[in-house]
C-alpha cells in the first residue's frame, strides 16, 4: 500500500517561501496513471486543492494560487515537493500530500501544520 | 473556482439514514461523473469513501452510497453509527480547476 509523508519547516516568515517535501513509500512515484498532489486545510476550515504533478513533470495548479506555486518531482528519491512563495498569514494551514488516481485522492499523508509568522 | 456547496451540519440518530448534498455547476458536478466523497475524523487525514459519483473503494462499508442529479451530488449514510461522526467533503473534477472541494459537512450522531 502506498504511504506518503510530508516534511518541512513548521514555521515560515511572512514574504518568504514555504517549502515542503512528500516522500512516497510502498510504490513508485513513476507509476503510470498517478498524479501527485498537494492539498491544504486552513485551521478549522475546508480543503483546498493546490496542484498536482505527474512523474514526467506535467503540472496543473489551482488558478487562485498559480502565480505563487511550484510543484516538482524527484523520481530518484521517490519524492515530490511544493514551493509557495510570498507567503502571508493566510497561508497558515495543514498541508497534505496525496496521490491522485483516476479522479480521486486515494492515499494521503498525515498532514503537516505550517504557520506563517514573524 | 468556487467551493462546492454543502450543508454545514447534518445529524441523525443511530440506525437512521442521512443524506449530504453537494451542489456545484455544469462546469464541475453537473458536467462530469468524477465526484468523490471524503471522511475526515478530527486530527486525521481525509479518507476516500466514494469515487466516480457512486463507486465504493474496497474496504468501505456498503452503508455509504453516492448519487448525482444535475448539478447536485449526494452522499447517503444508512444505518448511522457512532463511528460515522466526522466531517465529510465532496470533490469534483472541473473544467477550469481542475479539482474543487466542497465546503464540508459535520455529521453528528445524536
Amino acid at each position: 500500500q502506498v504511504q506518503l509523508q510530508e516534511s518541512g519547516p513548521g514555521l515560515v516568515k511572512p514574504s518568504q517561501t514555504l517549502s515542503l517535501t512528500c516522500t512516497v513509500s510502498g510504490g513508485s512515484i513513476s507509476s503510470g496513471g498517478y498524479y501527485w498532489s498537494w492539498i491544504r486545510q486552513h485551521p478549522g476550515k475546508g480543503l483546498e486543492w493546490i496542484g498536482y504533478i505527474s512523474y514526467s513533470g506535467v503540472t496543473h495548479y489551482n488558478p487562485s494560487l498559480k502565480s505563487r506555486v511550484a510543484i516538482s518531482v524527484d523520481t530518484s528519491e521517490n519524492q515530490f515537493s511544493l514551493k509557495l512563495s510570498s507567503v502571508t498569514a493566510a497561508d497558515t494551514a495543514v498541508y497534505y500530500c496525496a496521490n491522485l488516481y483516476s479522479y480521486r485522492f486515494d492515499y494521503w499523508g498525515q498532514g503537516t501544520l505550517v504557520t506563517v509568522s514573524s | 473556482q468556487s467551493a462546492l456547496t454543502q450543508p454545514a451540519s447534518v445529524s441523525g440518530s443511530p440506525g437512521q439514514s442521512i443524506t449530504i448534498s453537494c451542489t456545484g455547476t455544469s462546469s464541475d458536478v453537473g458536467g462530469y461523473n468524477y465526484v468523490s466523497w471524503y471522511q475526515q475524523r478530527p486530527g486525521k487525514a481525509p479518507k476516500v469513501m466514494i469515487y466516480d459519483v457512486s463507486h465504493r473503494p474496497s474496504g468501505v462499508s456498503d452503508r455509504f452510497s453516492g448519487s448525482k442529479s444535475g448539478n447536485t451530488a449526494s452522499l447517503t449514510i444508512s444505518g448511522l453509527q457512532a463511528e460515522d461522526e466526522a466531517d465529510y467533503y465532496c470533490s469534483s473534477y472541473t473544467s477550469s480547476g481542475p479539482y474543487v472541494f466542497g465546503t464540508g459537512t459535520k455529521v453528528t450522531v445524536l
